[in-house]
């Protein structure tokens, strides 16, 4: 069965810290992988999608996720969070480059001052 | 500029009283989707649409229903919300190898 997995539910780091989000997906074929963000009561906003070719993707915001076949894994990463990064993540997955998307149940991220 | 616009932005209706969410688009995608984000939740796919084309999910219930009229318009009906559908509400566009455009959603409470 297709399905992706955000194995943290919440997350706390301090502002200037690294952050890394984990995604793991389950899928027979190389997905396509999509990292956006959500505020509260807020639509989604798409930081980056991987599809093809060089591993490591480049996001807006300063954000970066590196897809790794082997660990079916598609991290994404920030070196220096900022409080205005405060928000709920969902890393997707979808099987066509569409937009049908399956959604992990999110990491809410908290930023302390 | 917003590219993707629904309308109201949050919405109250009573239980079992119809109800209905708009979605319009000025980016001239033929892909239009619904999702339906609960409170603390993953969004989870209704339906979409690919130009006329209305793709239904399996686990979609009955109860909704969607229309797309045009290009530019895509609507959800609820013709019986239940206090489990209070929800957001988010609209996508896109097109194929292109990323998704979503709109700020509508929030829809059942009393």
């Amino acid at each position: 069965a297709q399905s992706v997995t955000q194995p943290d539910i919440h997350i706390t780091v301090s502002e200037g810290a690294s952050l890394e989000l984990r995604c793991n997906y389950s899928y027979g074929a190389t997905p396509y992988l999509f990292w956006y963000v959500q505020s509260p009561g807020q639509g989604l906003q798409l930081l980056l999608k991987y599809f093809s070719g060089d591993t490591l993707v480049q996001g807006i915001k300063g954000f970066e996720a590196e897809f790794k076949r082997s660990q079916s894994s598609f991290n994404l990463r920030k070196p220096s969070v900022h409080w205005s990064d405060a928000a709920e993540y969902f890393c997707a997955f979808g099987t066509d480059s569409w937009g049908k998307l399956q959604f992990g149940a999110g990491t809410q991220v908290v930023v302390t001052p | 500029d917003a590219m993707v616009i629904q309308n109201p932005r949050y919405q109250v209706t009573q239980f079992g009283k119809p109800v209905t969410l708009s979605c319009s688009q000025t980016l001239n995608h033929n892909v239009m989707y619904w999702y339906q984000q609960k409170s603390s939740q993953a969004p989870k796919l209704l339906f979409h649409y690919y130009d006329k084309d209305f793709n239904n999910e399996a686990d979609t219930p009955d109860n909704f229903q969607s229309r797309r009229p045009n290009t530019s318009f895509c609507f959800l009906d609820i013709r019986s919300p239940g206090l489990g559908d209070a929800a957001m509400y988010l609209c996508a566009t896109g097109r194929a190898n292109e990323k998704l455009f979503f709109g700020s959603g509508t929030q829809l409470s059942v009393l």
